[in-house]
């Protein structure tokens, strides 16, 4: 069963752009990975699907302000022109190839300054 | 428009039983893995459970096997997850969520990556 590492908070100013990282556990490195954001007091929403080449499918109506990649282990989630509505927990969430492996990152806390 | 609603949340006693429920629409329901996924409060999200699109698939995390249910009604675009013997650990908020993507193996479906959710329903347990 694959696991995520994210780190737990993020900060930048507004406008500014940030890159949020989650991280494959050891033998899953080549796993596809979604990103879904959860505004305050607010069920998630889903923003993108990223694959190990780094090509990634958004969600309806996700800015291009979004944006991800893939490195090795590491998806990435990044986010340009940071504005106040992009402060968030931002979860990771992957899955693997039978039933019960669907796995969440702990989160990133993403404030904007 | 997709649109995912839960309802049903309420609070309960340790041992107590509850159902909810999530009503779909702007897709074609039976074609799709739902799930449900809970985050207890000031915790990240947990995956609980999952049902294909026919309903002859579940699969549960271990920390409900045996006591969570999940079902749907296809006629009435609904999936239902009976939540039995409930403990104060299983205090959450639950979603209802869509697979956009299913990997299916031996007849069994599974889901990949969640892309709609609702807006959650409130599972307080306690004494």
């Amino acid at each position: 069963q694959p696991a995520l590492t994210q780190s737990p908070s993020a900060s930048a100013s507004l406008g500014a752009s940030v890159t949020l990282t989650c991280t494959l556990s050891s033998g899953h490195t080549t796993y596809s990975v979604a990103w879904h954001q959860q505004r305050p007091e607010k069920g998630p929403r889903y923003l993108m699907k990223i694959v190990s080449d780094g090509s990634h499918d958004k969600g309806d109506g996700v800015p291009d302000r979004f944006s991800g990649s893939a490195s090795g282990a590491d998806r990435y989630l990044s986010i340009s022109n940071l504005q106040s509505e992009d402060e968030a927990d931002y979860y990771c969430q992957t899955w693997g190839n039978g039933p019960g492996t669907v796995v969440f990152g702990g989160g990133t806390k993403l404030t904007v300054l | 428009e997709v649109q995912l609603l839960e309802s049903g949340g309420h609070s309960v006693h340790p041992g107590g039983s509850l159902r909810v429920s999530c009503v779909v629409s702007g897709f074609t329901f039976n074609d799709y893995v739902m799930g449900w996924v809970r985050q207890a409060p000031g915790k990240e999200l947990e995956w609980v459970s999952d049902i294909s699109g026919s309903g002859g698939s579940t699969n549960y995390a271990d920390s409900v096997k045996g006591r969570f249910t999940i079902s749907r009604d296809n006629s009435k675009n609904t999936v239902f997850l009976q939540m039995d013997s409930l403990r104060v650990e299983d205090t959450a908020v639950y979603y209802c969520a869509r697979s956009g993507d299913q990997l299916c193996l031996g007849g069994k479906c599974y889901p990949r990556f969640f892309d709609h959710w609702g807006q959650g329903t409130l599972v307080s347990v306690s004494s």
